[in-house]
């Protein structure tokens, strides 16, 4: 089975702040890899698909970078409803398989 | 507008059976490839049964937490996603959400059905 890790596994940010995730893949995912927002309570939103494409709808300060076994997150200027947690995901080979998750939360 | 709606989850004791059911619409459900996730109370997302479309044959793939008790399936006709469970444990208690997982720009979940397995 291909592991995630996610670094860190929470960080506290203030609005404005330019937040940084990481996502490791075990072996090779080529793009295979989306990244995913949870609000408590909340189902989860796909935030990027295919390592770097952003999703309908989503605003332009998240962007995803990476292939193969290193992906990164990046949300430009932070703003109060993107304190959630986020998830990366491999759909590359089964068992699709999560991360642990980072939570963001308020400094 | 793409949507997808869970239903189906409940109470049930261990051992027992449910039956899950996800309505799609705003997509050409039929060419997708479709997915149940769950999430335990407190905990992170679990990938747990993957069906492939009508080109694949339909091919299925399941967790190894889940495989030989539950059973995904879809009716392209009807735009629907099933998970049949049976022989629950305790720690199948989840929300559980379906969705596609994959490559296509259509990535939107349902808002989730709670399962509780509890005597």
């Amino acid at each position: 089975d291909i592991q995630m890790t996610q670094s860190p596994s929470s960080l506290s940010a203030s609005v404005g702040d330019r937040v940084t995730i990481t996502c490791r893949a075990s072996q090779g995912i080529r793009d295979d890899l989306g990244w995913y927002q949870q609000m408590p309570g909340k189902a989860p939103e796909r935030l990027i698909y295919v390592a770097s494409s952003l999703q309908s709808g989503v605003p332009s300060r998240f962007s995803g970078s990476g292939y193969g076994t290193e992906f990164t997150l990046t949300i430009d200027s932070l703003q109060p409803e993107d304190f959630a947690t986020y998830y990366c995901l491999q759909h590359n080979s089964i068992p699709f398989t999560f991360g642990p998750g980072t939570k963001v939360d308020m400094k | 507008e793409v949507q997808l709606v869970e239903s189906g989850g409940g109470l049930v004791q261990p051992g027992g059976s449910l039956r899950l059911s996800c309505a799609a619409s705003g997509f050409t459900f039929s060419d997708h490839y479709m997915d149940w996730v769950r999430q335990a109370p407190g905990k992170g997302l679990e990938w747990v049964a993957h069906i492939g479309n009508k080109g694949v044959g339909y091919i299925r793939h399941y967790a190894a937490s889940v495989e030989g008790r539950f059973t995904i399936s879809r009716d392209d006709s009807q735009n629907s996603l099933y998970l049949l469970m049976n022989s629950l444990k305790i720690e199948d208690t989840a929300v559980y959400y379906c969705g596609d997982l994959g490559r296509s720009p259509i990535g939107n979940w349902g808002q989730g059905t709670l399962v509780s397995v509890s005597s």
